[in-house]
């Protein structure tokens, strides 16, 4: 029972290049998320999605996209990373009432 | 502009101690309410919850008190071990309005002293 998984655990891009960070969920939720931490800033929500095929932004959405592949898998891209999205990102589902998330084990990203 | 607010970043408390941590929120939509654990490298985990409807919810050592006039609530550990030390994260959502998307605060760091 792996709950949320999430790939790399870590990753050091130049700034300008790509990738995505890769997220998928065995609990069968609707509800996925994706959360960058910031030392001082606490969790801040940069993308949302309710179900399969539908996203929404949330506080920090600049700089990325996402992708609901389908209702397991939920992937963040960022298209020319820069320095200030340094960072650990974590990939979230929630129970259908949002009573509760579980959080993947996050990706430690660093940009030079 | 944050809605849920921890002050206080970090707490030492000796081991058999209560710990107490604050959290106000401004958003009066909010009717529902988590507190997250995380150790270094790891996610956050749940911890407790509370509802609008209650005004205190307790499991184990960890208790939620809410006040909902004053948009605030305090999560008690007593005894406080040396395996709580972690950050400490509010989060509050607007279920009935449904929206399940959680805000979070800045987070508590919480050291037990042995």
């Amino acid at each position: 029972n792996a709950g949320v998984t999430q790939t790399p655990k870590f990753q050091v891009l130049k700034t300008g290049q790509s990738m995505t960070l890769q997220c998928a969920q065995d609990m069968n939720h609707n509800s996925m998320y994706w959360y960058r931490q910031d030392p001082g800033m606490g969790l801040r929500l940069i993308y949302y999605s309710a179900s399969e095929g539908t996203t929404d932004k949330g506080e920090v959405p600049n700089g990325y996209n996402v992708s609901r592949l389908n209702k397991r898998e939920f992937s963040l891209r960022l298209e020319s990373a820069a320095p200030s999205q340094t960072s650990v990102y974590f990939c979230a589902t929630s129970t259908p009432r949002g009573t509760e998330a579980f959080f993947g084990q996050g990706t430690r990203l660093t940009v030079v | 502009d944050q809605q849920v607010k921890q002050n206080s970043p970090s707490l030492s408390v000796q081991e058999g101690r209560i710990s107490i941590l604050n959290c106000d929120y401004t958003n009066s939509m909010f009717d529902y309410f988590l507190w997250y654990k995380k150790y270094p490298a790891e996610g956050p985990t749940f911890l407790i919850s509370i509802s609008s409807i209650k005004d205190k919810n307790e499991d184990g050592r960890f208790t939620v008190f809410l006040n909902k006039s004053a948009k605030h609530l305090s999560l008690h550990i007593v005894p406080s071990q040396p395996g709580d030390s972690a950050v400490y994260f509010c989060a509050a959502s607007g279920l009935r309005r449904g929206n399940n998307r959680l805000a979070f605060g800045k987070g508590n760091q919480v050291v037990v002293i042995p």
